[in-house]
């Protein structure tokens, strides 16, 4: 069983620059989750698709931040324009239930 | 008042040793507790589950949950060089399973 797919691993783009993320979940998982650790932080809660939909955008930062999970497959997580307090690792995961997979995150570097 | 509690050590053991790692929490909400490990550059990964009070054994690893004290610990007997990681506790608690994670203890454990 394939795992989930994150790209890029690694990005550094400049500030006001715009970036995508993509997150390939477990094929039939409905549940897909965002998180993100910034530096000295714990691993925060983003967001949750439940297939297409947006059950819970609680954690989203502000109106820089948007995600969008296409035919409920894979998601993209798009900020525009960046700002140095972006800079961490992004995880997505996938799930039936409580079990998450995680996938190995994308590490967003603003300078 | 943080919702989970972990102390981000760093903790430095050698081959063989009994690890504890511990992570208290202040929401009675939450209903699983689980326990993850991560290894650089990945995604953290499940390593054990419990729902109730009591101890959870799944070969050198043991979860331990005192919902009245509101603590949770980790136990690893024989630890080995390749236990060396970043020990997450996370906690679940509502319908959309959401974690909340601590931020992770680093152990390394010394050949």
């Amino acid at each position: 069983e394939a795992g989930v797919t994150q790209f890029p691993s690694h990005s550094v783009i400049e500030k006001g620059q715009t970036v995508t993320l993509r997150c390939d979940p477990i094929s039939g998982h409905d549940n897909l989750y965002w998180y993100r650790r910034v530096m000295g932080k714990e691993i925060k809660f983003l967001l949750h698709f439940v297939k297409e939909s947006k059950q819970d955008e609680s954690g989203m930062p502000n109106n820089r931040f948007l995600a969008e999970r296409t035919g409920g497959t894979y998601s993209t997580l798009k900020v525009q324009p960046a700002e140095l307090e972006d800079s961490g690792v992004y995880f997505c995961a996938s799930s039936q239930d409580f079990i998450y997979t995680f996938g190995s995150g994308t590490r967003l570097t603003v300078v | 008042q943080k919702e989970v509690e972990q102390d981000p050590g760093p903790l430095s053991v050698p081959e063989g040793a009994i690890v504890s790692l511990n992570c208290t929490y202040s929401n009675s909400a939450f209903q699983y507790f689980m326990w993850y490990r991560q290894y650089s550059r990945k995604g953290p990964e499940l390593l054990m589950y419990t729902y109730s009070s009591g101890n959870k054994e799944d070969g050198r690893f043991t979860a331990q949950v005192d919902k009245s004290s509101k603590y949770i610990s980790l136990f690893i007997r024989d630890s080995q060089p390749s236990d060396s990681a970043t020990y997450l506790c996370a906690m679940v608690g509502g319908s959309n399973y959401k974690l909340t994670f601590g931020k992770g203890t680093l152990l390394t454990v010394n050949p």
